[in-house]
């Protein structure tokens, strides 16, 4: 079954970092550019990031850049994203999705949610 | 950036009847690159259509979607109750991607 589970949220002081993991199964990872997809509460979907396959093409929303890095471990099936400097803003449910040829997203995960408060 | 609009922000039907779902650009999209996703409370967000016309895997064939240029649309021929939920447009160009706020399409 092909299949994407994130994990690594929850609550976290505004200036604090997080690390997001997403654990692929199912299909051959490492042939498949990626994204993080939020989602904040009540809110419609924001994409945060895009990293190609090979990791060489790697891009991020105005709205997180210099503060969040994207990167993925083809070897060990597994997407990350680390967040640095959170602000209330970046409260929301974080999904990684696998992206096919046309640039849509095709399998999503179940979300882990960051919670950015004091 | 290309910002996506979607209309109506909510859409009250019953089943049975034909929804009509609207997706406008602020400037030309490539129609490789437009997609429509139904999302339910509490659920990830799945996909329906790629290439502004072309059925995901599995999506019932009463899905079906349109347009080019700056005008998209999702049609439902006939809505099923598992229907009712929020469905987004979702675009790529320019190294990034951008979503529609959404239209919620509720039981009248």
């Amino acid at each position: 079954e092909v299949q994407l589970v994130e994990s690594g949220g929850g609550l976290v002081q505004p200036g604090g970092s997080l690390r997001l993991s997403c654990a692929a199964s199912g299909f051959t990872f490492s042939s498949y550019s990626m994204n993080w997809v939020r989602q904040a509460p009540g809110k419609g979907l924001e994409w945060v990031s895009y990293i190609s396959s090979s990791s060489s093409t790697i891009y991020y929303a105005d709205s997180v850049k210099g503060r969040f890095t994207i990167s993925r471990d083809n070897a060990k099936n597994s997407l990350y994203l680390q967040m640095n400097s959170l602000r209330d803003e970046d409260t929301a449910v974080y999904y990684c999705a696998r992206i096919r040829g046309s640039y849509h997203m095709d399998v999503w995960g179940q979300g882990t949610t960051v919670t950015v408060s004091s | 950036e290309i910002v996506l609009t979607q209309s109506p922000g909510t859409l009250s039907l019953s089943p049975g009847e034909r929804a009509t779902l609207s997706c406008r650009a602020s400037q030309s999209v490539s129609s490789s690159y437009l997609a429509w996703y139904q999302q339910k409370p509490g659920q990830a967000p799945r996909l329906l259509i790629y290439g502004a016309s072309s059925r995901a895997t599995g999506i019932p064939d009463r899905f079906s979607g349109s347009g080019s240029g700056t005008d998209f649309t999702l049609t439902i021929s006939r809505l099923e109750p598992e229907d009712f939920a929020v469905y987004y447009c979702q675009q790529y160009g320019s190294s990034m991607y951008t979503f529609g706020q959404g239209t919620k399409l509720e039981i009248k």
